[in-house]
């Protein structure tokens, strides 16, 4: 089975500007989870999605957003980029919700803020 | 509050050499627990996990884990390390409700030859 891609695995952006990242889930996966890692607070949730809604979110501005596809493929958005959100970004797949489900994670984006 | 406490933020052992990376966690529910590594530009591997049952788990790669309830701690453990091994090791906790993982900063190891 193809693993947790995500695309693109690079890139670079200016201070207000918007990106959108993407991620497929691992064949019948249905829950894919966002991640942001920086240096200075590490690994932090950002948000979760199961058939198609959002189930629970982090401590994260309206600026991010996501939303998940009917085939589970998943987004999210960053609006009004700023130097902050520079960060490796992860998506995680796991057959159903809840933490008994092994997540398994993508390569992660990495985003720079100019 | 959850959360994930990872006193170490950089070991440095030699090839060979016994390993025990710790972890503690506050968590007001029983807790999943659970050990990631992520080796330089790569997403995170799943090491080993704990629900419940048998306090001491077994890994991939020769790794294992002992919860005690007691401490609230979760401790990583390697008999003999490798050079492979040098990586970033996480330390995370969820709970059965709960779909996304609390993360533990992270324990960068380095492995001398």
């Amino acid at each position: 089975k193809a693993g947790v891609t995500q695309t693109p695995r690079y890139l670079i952006k200016t201070r207000g500007q918007q990106v959108t990242l993407s991620c497929s889930p691992i064949s019948g996966h249905r829950s894919v989870s966002w991640y942001q890692q920086t240096p200075g607070q590490g690994l932090q949730f950002l948000f979760e999605y199961f058939s198609e809604t959002q189930r629970n979110k982090g401590n994260f501005p309206g600026r991010f957003s996501g939303r998940q596809f009917s085939n589970s493929r998943s987004e999210m958005n960053v609006s009004t980029l700023e130097l902050g959100d520079s960060a490796l970004y992860l998506c995680a797949s796991s057959p159903l919700r809840g933490s008994q489900e092994t997540q398994y994670f993508g390569p992660g984006t990495r985003l720079l803020v100019l | 509050a959850q959360s994930v406490t990872q006193p170490d933020i950089h070991i440095t052992v030699s090839e060979g050499a016994s390993l025990e990376l710790r972890c503690n966690y506050s968590y007001g529910a029983t807790p999943y627990l659970f050990w990631y590594v992520q080796s330089p530009g790569q997403g995170l591997q799943l090491l080993l996990k704990y629900f419940s049952g048998d306090t001491l788990v077994q890994g991939i790669k020769g790794f294992e884990a002992e919860f005690k309830r007691s401490q609230s701690s979760f401790n990583l453990r390697k008999p003999s390390v490798h050079w492979s091994d040098a990586a970033e090791y996480f330390c995370a906790v969820g709970g059965e409700s709960q779909g996304n993982l609390i993360f533990g900063k992270g324990t960068k190891l380095s492995v001398k030859p």
